[in-house]
C-alpha cells in the first residue's frame, strides 16, 4: 500500500548529540512536512518542502534543519538536541485535490528521547 | 493566522453513548480534515470535507462541514472503546497555496466499556 514511512520509530540520543530522522513516501506527493508534537497537543509545523522549495516556519529553531534529496525522501536533522526537543516527530505528505482543497497524510512518527 | 477552536478538550463517556466534537473558526477553509490519533502513532485521516453543508458518514461517524465552510462537527453514534483517541480537526485556509493545516487543539475521547 502507498504510505508514509518513518524510521526509526524510536530514537534515543544524548544531549547535544546530532540526530537524523528519516521519512519516505510512496504517494508521489509533491509537498512534504515535518511536525513536532508534544504530549496530547496538536502537531506543530516546523517546515515543509514544495517540491525542492524549502519553507521554514518563523518560530522553528535554527537547531532544526531539513533535507529533501528527491521526491520520495525527506530528513530532519537536529544539530544539538536539548531536553526540550524530546517529542514525537511526524512527517506528512500532501496533494492538492483540486479547487484549492488539500489532503494531508501522516507517517507513524518517531518518538525522540533526549538523555 | 486562522484559528480553529475545538471543543470540548476532553470527553469521557460510556460505551453506547453518543458524542459530538466541534470545530469553529471565523475564517473560511477550502477543506477541512478530521484525524484520529492513538498513543504513540501518527494521526490517521478519517475524512476530508470540502463543500459547504457537506455531510459525510463513516460507519458510526458523521462529519458535517458548515454552510459557510467556517465550522465542522464530528458525531459518533453508539461509541465503542475502539473509538478512544485524540481527535484533531485541521483546515486548509482558502488563501493557502501549499496545503498548510491549521489544527484545532484536539479532543481526547475516552470510551469505557
Amino acid at each position: 500500500d502507498a504510505m508514509v514511512i518513518q524510521n526509526p520509530r524510536y530514537q534515543v540520543t544524548q544531549f547535544g548529540k546530532p540526530v537524523t530522522l528519516s521519512c519516505s513516501q510512496t504517494l508521489n506527493h509533491n509537498v512534504m512536512y515535518w511536525y513536532q508534537q508534544k504530549s496530547s497537543q496538536a502537531p506543530k509545523l516546523l517546515f515543509h518542502y514544495y517540491d525542492k522549495d524549502f519553507n521554514n516556519e518563523a518560530d522553528t529553531p535554527d537547531n532544526f534543519q531539513s533535507r529533501r534529496p528527491n521526491t520520495s525522501f525527506c530528513f530532519l536533522d537536529i544539530r544539538s538536541p536539548g531536553l526540550g526537543d524530546a517529542a514525537m516527530y511526524l512527517c506528512a505528505t500532501s496533494r492538492e485535490r483540486g479547487g484549492g482543497s488539500w489532503e494531508q497524510f501522516f507517517g507513524p512518527g518517531t518518538r525522540l528521547t533526549v538523555l | 493566522t486562522q484559528l480553529l477552536e475545538q471543543s470540548p478538550q476532553f470527553l469521557s463517556i460510556q460505551e453506547g453513548e453518543n458524542l459530538t466534537v466541534y470545530c469553529n473558526s471565523s475564517s473560511v477553509f477550502s477543506s477541512l480534515q478530521w484525524y484520529r490519533q492513538e498513543p504513540g502513532e501518527g494521526p490517521v485521516l478519517l475524512v476530508t470535507v470540502v463543500t459547504g453543508g457537506e455531510v459525510k458518514k463513516l460507519k458510526r461517524l458523521t462529519f458535517q462541514f458548515g454552510d459557510a465552510r467556517k465550522d465542522s462537527s464530528l458525531h459518533i453514534t453508539a461509541a465503542q472503546p475502539g473509538d478512544t483517541g485524540l481527535y484533531l480537526c485541521a483546515g486548509v485556509g482558502s488563501t493557502d497555496s501549499w496545503g498548510k493545516l491549521q489544527f484545532g487543539a484536539g479532543t481526547q475521547v475516552v470510551v469505557t466499556p
